[in-house]
């Protein structure tokens, strides 16, 4: 089956640059989807296919997806940014998969 | 407005079937390229996908549960039905519905019902 890793946890000062990863073996082969959730919300869509922006969601989301790393970046990072977010991608072999989910705080 | 709603008990016993009705409105299902999916959450762990029906009446599994679920349409009352054998413990979980997207092979989940906390115990 195929897998994708996230770091548990990724911390960031206000108004600085985070960047959340997602490895899976040649992941730049894949498209990939990100999203965000709040804690008791559900999640929310916030990239997809590898780097586009669903309407209402801020320039400073951005994606990027190479080799066997997608990247998730946000930029000036707000109190507001703080969430799980997951990537996701779609296999031959195992359908739907989601990542681990990384924690974002902001200090 | 794209809305899903998902309802169905808040308690199931070990062994019982659990059934989830995804109540969508603001799209059809009847339309190419849209689908619906289940995803499932436990508490303090990550998403895991479970079943997606297509416009055409297709349905996927997740191969770990693939035995236990089925997942069905009522396109006259735009709901999604899903239901899960032989719960366990270990199924306890929000489930969510959400509006899936496709395009070629590639699936995105681009609006999603608030979850239902579904806990299995005696």
């Amino acid at each position: 089956s195929f897998v994708l890793t996230q770091s548990p946890s990724v911390s960031v000062a206000p108004g600085k640059t985070a960047r959340i990863t997602c490895g899976g073996y040649d992941i730049g082969g894949k498209v990939v989807h990100w999203y965000q959730q709040k804690p008791g919300q559900a999640p929310v869509l916030v990239i997809y296919y590898d780097s586009n922006r669903p309407s209402g969601i801020p320039e400073r989301f951005s994606g990027s997806n190479s080799g066997n790393t997608a990247t998730l970046t946000i930029s000036s990072v707000e109190a507001g940014d703080e969430a799980d977010y997951y990537c996701q991608v779609w296999d031959s072999t195992s359908d739907v998969v989601f990542g681990g989910g990384t924690k974002l705080t902001v200090l | 407005q794209v809305t899903l709603r998902e309802s169905g008990p808040a308690l199931v016993k070990p062994t019982q079937t659990l059934t989830l009705t995804c109540t969508f409105s603001g799209f059809a299902l009847n339309s190419g390229g849209v689908c619906v999916s289940w995803v499932r959450q436990p508490p303090g762990k990550a998403l895991e996908w479970l079943a997606r029906i297509h416009w055409d009446d297709e349905k996927f599994y997740t191969t770990s549960l693939k035995t236990r679920l089925t997942i069905s349409q009522d396109t006259s009352k735009n709901q999604v039905v899903l239901t899960m054998t032989n719960m366990d413990p270990v199924d306890t979980a929000t489930y969510y519905c959400a509006r899936t997207m496709v395009a070629g092979p590639n699936y995105s989940f681009d609006s999603w019902g608030q979850g239902t906390l579904v806990t299995v115990a005696s």
